[in-house]
């Protein structure tokens, strides 16, 4: 399965602690974005990487939140402190550079669920 | 601020009728206009897209209409199946983000 995949699947955590996700992009997607979808929404932007190169974060990226691409490849979102308000499902996505054509397109993982007690 | 918005959260249609979603956005400077399509415990899949400079787009049962003067994006199916019951979004993109829209639940009933 060449497709993107995402680690855990689901997470329950107490408030207060901190959790990890992980994301592995297709292989040759340079292109990775995080966003957050919460019940009858649709899934809201948190940041993006070009390569390693974390290039934006939306302003409701709280200072709680960090995520990171070391090496190009994989990404972690963290998030420290956590409070109920995180509960949410945690997109991510990757797609090859271009701006042109279909290349603009995103290829989703199944997202990891989080739910803070 | 919601730029982009799916006024009807949900729809029922027939099997073999035309199904038909509706977006609207605020923003004139989106470039592409995605639909993906969701199903339960699964992340989006890409559906189809337009360009800012086309008015239509069309793949099979799917076709994608982009009105910029009324900032109006729609997607149609036909004929509907039941396997196209899924939650469908539209995107918009600008720059490196992408805007969703809020979904529509189809169901397409046999």
């Amino acid at each position: 399965d060449t497709g993107v995949s995402q680690d855990p699947r689901h997470k329950i955590t107490k408030r207060g602690q901190n959790v990890t996700f992980r994301c592995d992009p297709i292989s040759e997607h340079n292109r990775l974005y995080w966003y957050r979808q919460t019940l009858g929404q649709g899934p809201e932007f948190l940041t993006y990487f070009q390569n390693e190169a974390q290039l934006e974060k939306s302003r409701l990226l709280s200072d709680r939140f960090s995520a990171e691409r070391p090496k190009g490849s994989f990404s972690t979102l963290e998030i420290q402190r956590t409070e109920q308000g995180d509960s949410a499902m945690y997109l991510c996505a990757s797609s090859p550079q271009g701006l042109a054509g279909p290349d603009n397109e995103q290829f989703f993982g199944p997202g990891t669920r989080l739910t803070v007690l | 601020d919601q730029q982009v918005k799916q006024n009807s959260p949900s729809l029922s249609v027939q099997e073999g009728r035309i199904s038909i979603l509706n977006c609207d956005y605020t923003n004139s400077m989106f470039d592409y206009f995605l639909w993906y399509k969701k199903y339960p415990a699964e992340g989006p899949t890409f559906l189809i897209s337009i360009s800012s400079i086309k008015d239509k787009n069309e793949d099979g049962r799917f076709t994608v209409f982009l009105n910029k003067s009324a900032k109006h994006l729609s997607l149609h199916i036909v004929p509907s199946q039941p396997g196209d019951s899924a939650v469908y979004f539209c995107a918009l993109y600008t720059g490196n983000q992408f805007y969703f829209g809020t979904g529509t639940s189809l169901t397409v009933i046999p």
